[in-house]
């Protein structure tokens, strides 16, 4: 069953703005991820925190993590038209790889 | 990082065809690997888990028979659609964890594209 849930659903805006993405989850979880996928194409993983992190940077990436509320956020600052893509949150209860759980993803276009 | 390569990456096919997909894991070995289907504009479906030397693990609603699935070797995985029909049009990914399972991510092919006449 699909446990992480994204919203917005989709996402429009224009170049240099930022962007924020939510995922809420249900159950316990070891660590949360985010992906990237391009249309048509696999998934790329962005980032990686840990349910013993709160807050997590990558380049232009901020992750936040409240287990208290059992969500995520992804924000991607000063966005660009390449960042346009499909964004998924996924849960991992730490059992290598199995049950890992994909949100629905939100759709973001990057208008320049 | 890792590098799993998908093949092919789109096929078109009669419907009572069987489709092979090959999933390999480039420059890791991967003891186990994941067969997910996604329709358009949704996300990833987890089918099953393919184990190198034993039987898959398939989700419920996954017909086994349908779906075959083979782990023969650390680095290859196939998934085999038997008896296509259009209904079994879809995009059909795989991905693998990593060789360092404490970064805790999954590696993904490019994806299949399948699309059954």
């Amino acid at each position: 069953s699909q446990q992480g849930e994204e919203d917005p659903q989709a996402l429009s805006i224009q170049e240099g703005e930022n962007a924020t993405m939510n995922c809420s989850y249900k159950t316990s979880i070891n660590n949360l991820q985010w992906y990237r996928q391009n249309s048509g194409r696999g998934l790329v993983h962005l980032i990686l925190i840990r349910s013993n992190e709160r807050e997590k940077h990558s380049g232009r990436l901020r992750v936040t993590l409240d287990t208290s509320k059992k969500s995520s956020s992804l924000l991607i600052t000063a966005s660009r038209a390449a960042d346009t893509a499909s964004y998924f949150c996924a849960t991992d209860p730490g059992n290598y790889g199995q049950n890992f759980v994909f949100g629905p993803g939100t759709r973001l276009s990057v208008l320049p | 990082g890792a590098v799993v390569s998908q093949h092919p990456s789109w096929v078109i096919c009669k419907s009572g065809t069987s489709v092979k997909i090959e999933c390999r894991s480039l420059d890791f070995q991967a003891t186990t690997m994941f067969w997910y289907r996604q329709f358009p504009k949704q996300s990833l479906m987890l089918m099953a888990t393919s184990n190198e030397g034993s039987k898959a693990t398939y989700e419920q609603g996954v017909e086994k028979d349908k779906f075959l699935i083979n782990h023969a070797s650390l680095t290859l995985s196939t998934l085999t659609v038997t008896s296509a029909h259009p209904e079994d049009s879809s995009f059909y990914i795989c991905s693998a964890p990593g060789y360092s399972y404490s970064a805790g991510e999954l590696f993904f092919g490019e994806g299949s594209r399948l699309t059954v006449l």
